[in-house]
């Protein structure tokens, strides 16, 4: 059983459309993380987000950090081709211990 | 700035053996984390290590163990390999064992049993 729920698994969509992964959890997490990684690469950290509720931008991303502290979610405007690519969101636990969803595949297609 | 970096990139082995493999962290950063990123299991918590020591073990067997040298570099091994330890190991690290720290990680090690 994951502890961090992430949806959708899969998502296939064209060029210049909005899309939203979602991260759910019944677990409060002191801090949420997300990552991006491409095929035969590391993931590398998008955003932390630590503040119930708190939002933050990056360019066309916007992350946003549940209330309670349990979910989070990550939209993107006007997917690019270059935006392709799995999504991981990772909650941080005591003892630095970071639990990872199972990650989304995005796929954009031009 | 060197990023995290891993070694081997690549290591095949066969079932029953044993593999090593290796990370260096960030310059400054003192907390070495070690993943497994199985097809289709996501990834998974290994083991931390701060300041030489294990501070921290996810749901795995004792056969994979490692250690964290006083330049806080840091070893992942696995004994006795088997067929479903083929996965991509990461090694990712941080400035400080504080919450709401960061973690980057390495581009990691390929392990293929056969």
């Amino acid at each position: 059983t994951q502890l961090l729920e992430q949806s959708p698994q899969f998502l296939s969509i064209q060029e210049g459309e909005n899309l939203t992964v979602y991260c759910n959890s019944s677990s409060v997490f002191s801090s949420l993380q997300w990552y991006r990684q491409e095929p035969g690469e590391g993931p590398v950290l998008l955003v932390t987000v630590v503040t119930g509720g708190e939002v933050k931008k990056l360019k066309r991303l916007t992350f946003q950090f549940g209330d309670a502290r349990k979910d989070s979610s990550l939209h993107i405007t006007a997917a690019q081709p270059g935006d392709t690519g799995l999504y991981l969101c990772a909650g941080e636990k005591n003892g630095n211990k970071l639990v990872f969803g199972a990650g989304t595949i995005l796929r954009v297609k031009s | 700035e060197a990023g995290v970096t891993q070694s081997p990139t690549h290591l095949i082995k066969t079932r029953g053996q044993q593999a090593t493999l290796r990370c260096s962290p960030i310059s400054g950063h003192t907390s070495v984390y070690w993943y497994q990123q199985a097809l289709g299991l996501g990834l998974q918590f290994l083991l931390w290590y701060d300041e030489g020591e294990e501070r921290n073990r996810g749901n795995f067997p004792p056969r994979f163990s490692g250690r964290q040298f006083p330049n806080y570099s840091s070893e992942l091994n696995v004994n006795a390999l088997e067929l479903e330890d083929s996965a991509l190991y990461l090694c990712a690290s941080s400035s400080y064992a504080g919450s709401g720290n960061t973690i980057y990680f390495g581009e990691g090690s390929w392990l293929t049993v056969v």
